[in-house]
């Protein structure tokens, strides 16, 4: 079973701080990794993607990948109040006919005033 | 509107019915996953289609599922003779390309309530 682990959280973090959302994967094999943004009731929406090891950087957010570890995160800098959703990890498993998503269970971030 | 577009928003059927889900790709998008997303639980892969084509459908129940993307109009996915563990919400998204790696949009999805 190729699954994708997140802590579900909640994880409560102060208006400016900066949040921390892990996750790790268990398939050797994906090669590419997505952060999306879930509101409750509400579409998953694409934060940020990283192929590569190492960080990746757009605005308040960043991605970082360790492939050796198989391990995934989002730092997000100056967290807002709107930051606060359930964050989804995803890994691609890419069959070379065909691309899936797998994706965590996700963590709830919580930006308190 | 040039995101993914589903329909309807929200279904209720009664035990026994069928339920048909539509999904439009974003413009110039030809390929079309279907997601399914129990209360408290993760999205789970269902099926990936292209153009009249079903390229991966190892996540779609052997049973009462179904779906098809037709040369012209939106992709359907179809369940017959619904039960009460089908209420969940069923999001469709799509990609610009099939090779790994590329990014997939979500459309807002069909909460879907069996009575």
């Amino acid at each position: 079973q190729k699954e994708v682990e997140q802590n579900s959280g909640p994880l409560s973090v102060p208006e400016g701080a900066i949040a921390s959302l892990n996750c790790t994967y268990s398939d050797r094999g994906s090669q590419s990794f997505f952060w999306y943004r879930q509101y409750s009731g509400k579409s998953p929406e694409l934060i940020m993607f990283i192929y590569s090891n190492g960080d990746k950087e757009d605005g308040r957010f960043t991605a970082q990948l360790n492939k050796a570890s198989q391990y995934v995160s989002l730092l997000i800098r100056d967290s807002q109040p709107s930051d606060s959703a359930t964050y989804l990890c995803a890994a691609d498993q890419y069959t070379g006919t065909a691309s899936k998503l797998t994706f965590g269970t996700g963590t709830r971030l919580q930006v308190t005033l | 509107n040039a995101g993914v577009m589903q329909n309807p928003r929200h279904l209720v059927r009664r035990r026994g019915q069928e339920a048909r889900l539509r999904c439009s790709p974003m413009k110039g998008h030809s390929h079309v996953y279907w997601y399914r997303q129990l209360p408290e639980e993760g999205l789970k892969f269902m099926v990936y289609l292209q153009k009249e084509n079903i390229i991966d459908e190892s996540g779609m129940p052997k049973e009462r599922f179904s779906a098809e993307f037709p040369k012209e109009g939106p992709s359907i996915l179809r369940i017959q003779q619904v039960v009460r563990g089908d209420s969940a919400a069923y999001f469709c998204a799509s990609s610009l390309m099939d090779r790994g790696g590329q990014p997939q949009h979500f459309g807002d999805g069909t909460r879907l309530s069996i009575l």
